[in-house]
């Protein structure tokens, strides 16, 4: 069982936001600020889409977006496009160990 | 350009030794900072961090698969070797390997195509 917990799925209609939760069950996320976001389309490897909670690295959208709260880490991706179909992943690192843990994963469906 | 390269597919045996080389190019290793991981994906399931290597040699393993993996580099080579023994069913997965740099703190920017490793009799 993951220590980072995702909704198994969540749906939304072209253009509108969608918010995807990850929720850190064993620590207190709070206490990091190295939560990354990862998006996985069928048959390919994942795709970094978010750093240190709510960095975006070159080249990543701007409808994009990650925040924090407590334990609880948020993917937003806003007006949504039929493209973003795919697995989305949180992973949190310690920074006291130096490991890194993946959530469980979350299927966005565009309907 | 950046890119990692897991070894081919494979089919082994229950109990058995995997190994897997990861060939990059476009970094290097020696770089401050820089490493290489790996994760695994089980069929239809979620990703499974399992291992980094630093420029320094600096290791770090998933505690619960600690004791049976080894990971290696070999900078002039620009290759970095997964090792995990006494391999299951349960061990069958896509491998990925990834880059890192320990000043992104656990994010991974580059990650190779992946792998499928196959265990079964």
């Amino acid at each position: 069982q993951s220590a980072l917990t995702q909704p198994a799925s969540v749906s939304g209609s072209p253009g509108q936001s969608i918010t995807i939760s990850c929720i850190r069950t064993s620590r207190n996320i709070g206490g990091s600020n190295y939560v990354s976001w990862y998006q996985q389309h069928p048959g390919e490897a994942p795709k970094l889409i978010i750093y240190e909670v709510n960095n975006r690295p070159s080249g990543v959208s701007n409808r994009f977006s990650g925040s924090k709260s407590g334990n609880t880490a948020s993917l937003t991706i806003s007006g949504l496009q039929a493209e973003d179909e795919a697995d989305y992943y949180c992973s949190s690192y310690s920074s006291g160990t130096t490991l890194v843990v993946f959530g469980g994963g979350t299927k966005l469906t565009v309907l | 350009q950046i890119t990692l390269k897991e070894s081919n597919p494979t089919l082994v045996k229950p109990t058995q030794t995997l190994t897997l080389t990861c060939t990059f190019s476009g970094f290097s290793l020696t770089t401050s900072g820089v490493g290489v991981a790996w994760i695994r994906q089980p069929p239809g399931e979620a990703l499974e961090w399992l291992a980094v290597i630093y420029w320094n040699d600096d290791k770090r393993y998933s505690p619960s698969l600690k004791s049976r993996l080894t990971i290696t580099k070999d900078t002039s080579k620009n290759q970095v070797v997964l090792t995990l023994t006494n391999v299951d069913p349960v061990d069958t997965a896509t491998y990925f390997c990834a880059h890192t740099d320990s000043r992104w703190y656990g994010a991974h920017d580059y990650w190779g195509q992946g792998t499928l490793v196959t265990v079964s009799s």
